[in-house]
Parts: structure tokens; sequence; C-alpha cells
């Protein structure tokens, strides 16, 4: 079975700063990674995935993560944040069959002007 | 591209009552997904359908909820009787099929925000 935790449940940072939001796994199988964006009293959108190949991953909006095997992490960071990137965002795994996905309990993201 | 719709969004009930919502994907999705999602938490799976079958409702509690997918194309959760601790979100969401390939991202619909009195 997978697990999926996510380090930090509240990130402030200001405008135009670097911002990471950490997210460690466990699972005995090989794993798809991804990250999902939730903005107020919407659905859930992706920001980027992790299938196979390189390790490190981009993704829309200006974000990127990077996936690490020994250290069963899978970081998203963005070099300079902005307003509008103030929402919930979930790291979730699943098997490399795409059945089932688990989710971590997310973090909130709230950039200050 | 029409992504998945829901409805209602909101709904206000008193506890015992039933309680129904829906769900249409994205056309050509052969696979959905009912999740629940408890404030400050991530969603969790309820049920997951290939077209009409429902392949995984190990976390489904069936002695309340039920849901069904006739067609293959919209579906419907149902809560009968709810109890004050099904308030919560209740998204769908759908991915391509198995066979096209492209079944790991799921697309999210806006949810349904329950509130059970």
């Amino acid at each position: 079975a997978q697990s999926v935790t996510q380090l930090d449940s509240q990130v402030p940072v200001f405008e135009e700063a670097p911002v990471e939001l950490r997210c460690n796994y466990s699972s005995s199988v090989s794993v798809y990674l991804f990250w999902y964006v939730q903005y107020p009293n919407q659905g859930l959108q992706l920001l980027l995935k992790y299938l196979s190949g390189s390790t490190l991953v981009k993704g829309i909006n200006g974000f990127e993560a990077e996936f690490n095997k020994s250290q069963t992490s899978f970081h998203l960071r963005k070099p300079s944040v902005h307003i509008s990137d103030t929402a919930e965002y979930f790291c979730a795994v699943s098997d490399t069959g795409g059945f089932k996905t688990i989710f971590g309990a997310g973090t909130r993201l709230f950039v200050k002007a | 591209e029409a992504g998945v719709v829901q409805s209602p969004r909101y709904k206000i009930i008193e506890k015992k009552q039933p309680v129904a919502f829906w769900c249409n994907p994205i056309s050509g999705h052969n696979t959905l997904y009912w999740y629940l999602q408890n404030l400050g938490q991530g969603p969790e799976l309820l049920i997951r359908y290939e077209n009409e079958e429902a392949v995984d409702d190990s976390q489904l509690p069936k002695d309340r909820f039920s849901a069904e997918r006739l067609k293959g194309v919209d579906s419907t959760l149902k809560i009968q009787p709810a109890e004050l601790g099904d308030s919560a979100v209740y998204l769908c969401a759908s991915s391509p099929s198995v066979l096209a390939g492209g079944q790991d991202t799921q697309y999210f619909g806006p949810g349904t925000r329950l509130t059970v009195l």
C-alpha cells in the first residue's frame, strides 16, 4: 500500500519569493507521483506528474518538482510566487497502473503582498 | 472541451434525510471516480467505475451509500439516511480508459458541498 505525507500544513510566503512544498511517500512498488492544486470552491487541477524518465518535472504556472527515489520525496518548487498562487496543494501517489491514487492532506500556500 | 460537471454545487439537509449527487464526466472518459473530501484533508476514494462496472468500491460505506452509472456515462451517488458526519465535499473525477493509456491523470469537477444539520 502507498501513503503520502505532506510535511507542512501551511506555508506563508511573500510575493516574488521562492517556495518549496514538501512531499514524502512510501510504497513497496514503483509509483507515479502527482501534484494537484485546488483553488477555493473548485476541484483539483493537475500541476505536474512524474511517470518515468527525467526526475525533474516541469508543470504549469512555473512550478517544477524533483523525484528523489532514495529519499522517497517529490518536493514542489517555484522560484518566484504570485498572489494568484494562493491555494491548496496536494501531493498524490498511485501504482503504475494508475488505478488507485492516494492523496496527501494538503499544504495551504498563502502568498502575501 | 467541457470539464466534469457536478450538481448541485451546494446542498443543505436535515440528518436522516436522503440526498443525491450527480456527475457528468468528460466525454469519452471511461473511468469515473467519486471522492470524499473532509475539511482540511485530501480526497479519499469512495468508488471507481470502469464504464458501468464498479471495479473498486471497497471504501464505500454500503449501509448508507450507493452509486450507479447505468449507461457508463453519468453517475449518481446517494446517501440514505444522511448523518451529521457526512458533511463534506463530494468530488467526481474522470480519466481516459486504461486502453487509451491516459488513466494516470484525473480531471476533477468542482464538487458538491454537503451540510447535514
